[in-house]
């Protein structure tokens, strides 16, 4: 089972470029999450979607658009990348946003800006 | 809100002895469940460990068992037999119940460091 594929795994970008961040998931999972990691910070989330078509913000948004245009993937989008947004990304899945259901995690993006 | 403290950036254990990544937790929300995340050097993300909040028993997982001290809202994890594999970081996290779609809160992260 391939459970959440991240892609890319690695990019550079430079200041001022956009991007698609790519996660798919075969779980048929109706929740959808995107992390960034940064150091002494651990994970904090950016978007969220509870459902095809839907899309909300976390706790970090600014600078990000998302879409969840099919079921099975979740785009997180940098349109004008900024130096701050360097980091690693993770998506993570889950069938339903109940307190005791796992999430499962991508294997992460590591995304530098220069 | 919710928040996950983790006090420990670096910790550090002989191979096959216990060792103790401590978390404690802030929410005013009654139903919550606490998590336990391993992220090797590799960088992906492995569940360990779960414990609800309703949970009458501390959760138990092979070598992993989570400390659950509901009034004090702490929920440490004790790592048995330390192994060379289980050198990581560790993060504890939290997802509350109700409305609040799943999304989870993580603590900074413990690196655990295992010595031979």
């Amino acid at each position: 089972n391939a459970g959440v594929t991240q892609t890319p795994k690695f990019r550079v970008l430079k200041t001022g470029q956009s991007m698609t961040l790519l996660c798919a998931q075969d779980m048929n999972h109706e929740y959808m999450y995107w992390y960034r990691q940064d150091p002494g910070m651990g994970l904090r989330l950016i978007h969220y979607s509870v459902g095809e078509g839907t899309t909300a913000k976390g706790e970090v948004p600014d600078g990000y658009n998302v879409s969840r245009l099919k079921k099975q993937n979740f785009l997180l989008g940098l349109e004008s990348a900024a130096p701050s947004q360097t980091s690693v990304y993770f998506c993570a899945s889950s069938y339903s946003g109940r307190r005791n259901t796992e999430a499962f995690f991508g294997q992460g993006t590591r995304l530098t800006v220069v | 809100a919710q928040k996950i403290t983790q006090t420990q950036p670096g910790m550090f254990v002989q191979e096959k002895e216990a060792v103790t990544l401590d978390c404690t937790y802030d929410t005013s929300d009654p139903s919550y469940g606490l998590f336990w995340y391993k992220q090797p050097s590799s960088g992906e993300m492995i569940f360990l460990i779960y414990q609800g909040s309703y949970d009458q028993q501390n959760a138990t997982e092979g070598r992993y068992s989570l400390n659950f001290q509901k009034a004090r809202k702490s929920a440490n994890l004790v790592i048995s037999a330390s192994q060379l594999g289980d050198s990581a970081m560790y993060f504890c996290a939290m997802r509350p119940g109700g409305t609040s779609y799943g999304k989870l809160t993580f603590g900074q992260g413990t690196i655990l460091t295992v010595h031979p």
